[in-house]
């Protein structure tokens, strides 16, 4: 059964903390992806890795950053936590295809919270 | 224009009812067409995929119009366990693995 693992479900930080929010997928799968969840505003991509050590920005990349040593972790990082990244964090990974797109597969998210 | 626009809902809709939700997409380049079901407070899932010819699983049906730009997911014989917030998602043609996904639909289906 395929299976996304987050580290945590519920984080709560204060502003200017470094976070670390870890994500292990265990279909060895080549794509990985992070994104944040906010109502009325859908998931949005923050970065997204297609491999080990290669990475590449999304559409919100400001204010994080994202680190791929191993092919079945993704960690992002929020190198000093600001009270507008509190939301709903989600990790994906899905397949290389050499055509066409894939199901995304979605950890249970981390609900973070920066006071 | 958002890339991928749905009605946010909710739709409010007794057991047994049929029910159908469209989006819109802007890229007439797009080839991948998905629907997600999200549950309260947790994470998206493949409900199905969206193919040209249309598709059907169970009591879901997909369309997909290329010419207007649009695809849609009807239900038939609304179940209390299909509420839930149903996400339209589009493939990205600027890169192979990313996808773009709505906001979503909220279905909320009672007794």
């Amino acid at each position: 059964d395929v299976k996304v693992t987050q580290s945590s479900r519920y984080l709560v930080k204060r502003t200017g903390e470094k976070v670390f929010l870890e994500c292990v997928q265990d279909m060895d799968h080549e794509n990985m992806f992070w994104y944040r969840q906010d109502p009325g505003l859908g998931l949005r991509l923050i970065y997204f890795s297609y491999d080990v050590k290669m990475k590449e920005k999304g559409d919100i990349p400001e204010g994080y950053s994202v680190s791929r040593e191993k092919k079945e972790r993704f960690s992002l990082i929020l190198e000093s936590a600001s009270t507008n990244q509190t939301s709903m964090y989600l990790c994906a990974s899905s397949p290389y295809r050499d055509r066409g797109v894939d199901e995304q597969f979605f950890g249970p998210g981390t609900r973070l919270t920066v006071l | 224009r958002k890339e991928v626009e749905q009605d946010p809902g909710p739709f409010n809709v007794p057991e047994g009812a049929t029910v159908a939700f469209n989006c819109t997409y802007s890229n007439s380049a797009s080839q991948s067409f998905f629907w997600y079901r999200q549950d309260c407070r947790k994470e998206p899932k493949l409900l199905m995929s969206v193919y040209s010819s249309g598709n059907e699983d169970g009591r879901f049906t997909a369309q997909l119009n290329r010419a207007s730009q649009y695809i849609s997911l009807l239900i038939r014989d609304s179940k209390l366990s299909d509420s839930a917030t149903y996400l339209c998602v589009v493939d990205r043609m600027d890169s192979s693995y990313k996808l773009i996904f709505g906001s979503g639909t909220r279905l909320l289906v009672r007794p």
